[in-house]
């Protein structure tokens, strides 16, 4: 699976947009890119995930470049409860599957 | 939210002494994973199932044992208990469509004194 690369710590005010960045330049064409959170000590929560199109859900936006080597989670309204450790993890569509989590970007939302 | 029920959700024992940890669901998915997540070291896969008495090893297995009888439990064994297992365990599930997302549960904290 192909390795990600993120910025390790993002601030961000409540209510702006928070525009998480994830480098994957070696991202190969049957591979996918999810992203999770995992807030203080509960479960990784899934967030979002694509292939090549961008995508929404009722949580948030995933942009992948057109060369898919990069993509932004963007949450477009932060609030508090969005602080949290945010993951992006590049997977093929074959096999088992295990996910790598790397280190992931703390964002910190604040008042 | 996922339906994954993971017991205990904490559990405090001894060195040498066997301790089995629960992840069930209720969504009836192929898949299911069992992670520790250690500081440092991010999470890591113990076993994984792809369905039932179907198991195989993950990247950190040595002194762990799965067991699935029923598609709905997935259960990791620790046969004698060391310190170094001292850890956060989570469970996740999956469809067994190729792209869907895993889905966690909410942990069990395990202390080995």
């Amino acid at each position: 699976d192909a390795k990600t690369t993120q910025p390790p710590s993002m601030d961000c005010a409540e209510g702006r947009a928070a525009n998480l960045p994830c480098n994957h330049s070696t991202i190969s064409g049957n591979e996918y890119v999810y992203w999770y959170r995992q807030i203080h000590s509960q479960g990784p929560q899934y967030i979002i995930h694509g292939l090549k199109n961008n995508e929404t859900n009722e949580m948030a936006s995933l942009i992948i470049t057109e060369d898919r080597k990069s993509s932004t989670l963007i949450l477009p309204h932060a609030t508090l409860r969005d602080t949290a450790v945010y993951y992006c993890i590049v997977r093929g569509n074959t096999g088992f599957q295990k996910l790598v989590f790397g280190t992931g970007t703390r964002l910190l939302v604040s008042p | 939210d996922a339906g994954i029920t993971q017991s205990p959700r904490h559990k405090v024992t001894e060195t040498g002494t066997p301790v089995t940890l629960r992840c069930h669901q209720t969504e009836n998915h192929r898949y299911m994973y069992w992670y520790r997540q250690d500081p440092g070291h991010g999470l890591r896969l113990i076993h994984y199932s792809y369905g039932v008495k179907d198991t195989d090893k993950g990247e950190v297995s040595d002194g762990y044992s799965v067991s699935r009888s029923k598609t709905e439990d997935f259960l990791l064994t620790l046969e004698s208990a060391t310190s170094s297992q001292t850890s956060v365990y989570f469970c996740a599930i999956r469809q067994g469509n190729s792209n869907q997302p895993q889905h966690f549960g909410d942990g069990t904290r395990l202390s080995i004194l």
